[in-house]
C-alpha cells in the first residue's frame, strides 16, 4: 500500500491537457522534492520531472510539474498518442524509516 | 552513453537465494548513488534499496530488510543485490537505477536498466 495516492486513470482527446495528482503527507511530499516517471508499455520507467518542476534534457515542455503543500501535480499538454503510458510520482519518506516511495500509478489514455 | 545492464535473475524456490548484478557504463560510477527498484507482474513500482556513492549510506525497504543487501564494487563499476530467504511476493522485474541527489536535497532516478526477472516459486 503506497503512501502516495494517484488517480488510477485519466484520459483526454489528442491535443488536450491532462493533470495527474499525487497526494502525500508532511513525511514525504511536504518536506521533500518530487520526481515523476513515465513507463511506456513493456519498457523501463523514464524520468520526466525532477525537483518538483524541472525537466531533464530531451523532455518536451508539454510536460510540467508543480508542488503545493503535501501534493504534487504532473501536467501534460498537447496530448499525443505516444503519451499513453503509466505515470508515477516519487519522493523520499521518513514516516517509519528512511525510504523512497512511489505513487500508486496513473494510466493515461488518449481517446 | 549512460547504460545500466542487469543480470542474475531467474527461477528460485521459496527460501532460496539469488544475487543480482548491474553493470554500469558511460558515467563516473563513484559519483552517483544507486538503487534497486522492482515491479511485480501487473503492479506498480516498489523501491527496494539505495546505496550512496561512497558506500557510507544504505537504505532498504521494510519488506526486504534483513533479507536483502545492496552493495557496489567501484573497481568493476557494478551494483549488486544479494537476496536471501526469498518469498513468492519477491517475484518481480528488478531494475537498477542511477540516483542523483542535488545540493538542494532533491533526488531522482535516471536512467534505469531494462530489468532482470526474479521468479520465486516451487
Amino acid at each position: 500500500q503506497s503512501v502516495l495516492t494517484q488517480p488510477p486513470s485519466v484520459s483526454a482527446a489528442p491535443g488536450q491537457k491532462v493533470t495527474i495528482s499525487c497526494s502525500g503527507s508532511s513525511f514525504n511530499i511536504g518536506n521533500n522534492y518530487v520526481s515523476w516517471y513515465q513507463q511506456l508499455p513493456g519498457t523501463a520507467p523514464k524520468l520526466l520531472i525532477y525537483d518538483n518542476n524541472k525537466r531533464p534534457s530531451g523532455i518536451p515542455d508539454r510536460f510540467s510539474g508543480s508542488k503545493s503543500g503535501t501534493s504534487a501535480t504532473l501536467g501534460i499538454t498537447g496530448l499525443q498518442t505516444g503519451d499513453e503510458a503509466e505515470y508515477y510520482c516519487g519522493t523520499w519518506d521518513s514516516s517509519l524509516s528512511v525510504r523512497f516511495v512511489f505513487g500508486t500509478g496513473t494510466q493515461v489514455t488518449v481517446l | 552513453e549512460v547504460q545500466l545492464v542487469e543480470s542474475g535473475g531467474g527461477l528460485v524456490q521459496p527460501g532460496g537465494s539469488l544475487r543480482l548484478s548491474c553493470a554500469a557504463s558511460g558515467f563516473t560510477f563513484t559519483n552517483f548513488g544507486m538503487s534497486w527498484i522492482r515491479q511485480a507482474p501487473g503492479k506498480g513500482l516498489e523501491w527496494v534499496s539505495y546505496i550512496s556513492s561512497n558506500n557510507s549510506t544504505m537504505y532498504h525497504a521494510d519488506s526486504v530488510k534483513g533479507r536483502f543487501t545492496i552493495s557496489r564494487d567501484s573497481a568493476k563499476n557494478s551494483l549488486y543485490l544479494q537476496m536471501n530467504s526469498l518469498r513468492a511476493e519477491d517475484t518481480a522485474l528488478y531494475y537498477c537505477a542511477r540516483a542523483t541527489t542535488d545540493t538542494g536535497g532533491g533526488s531522482w532516478f535516471a536512467p534505469w536498466g531494462q530489468g532482470t526477472l526474479v521468479t520465486v516459486s516451487s
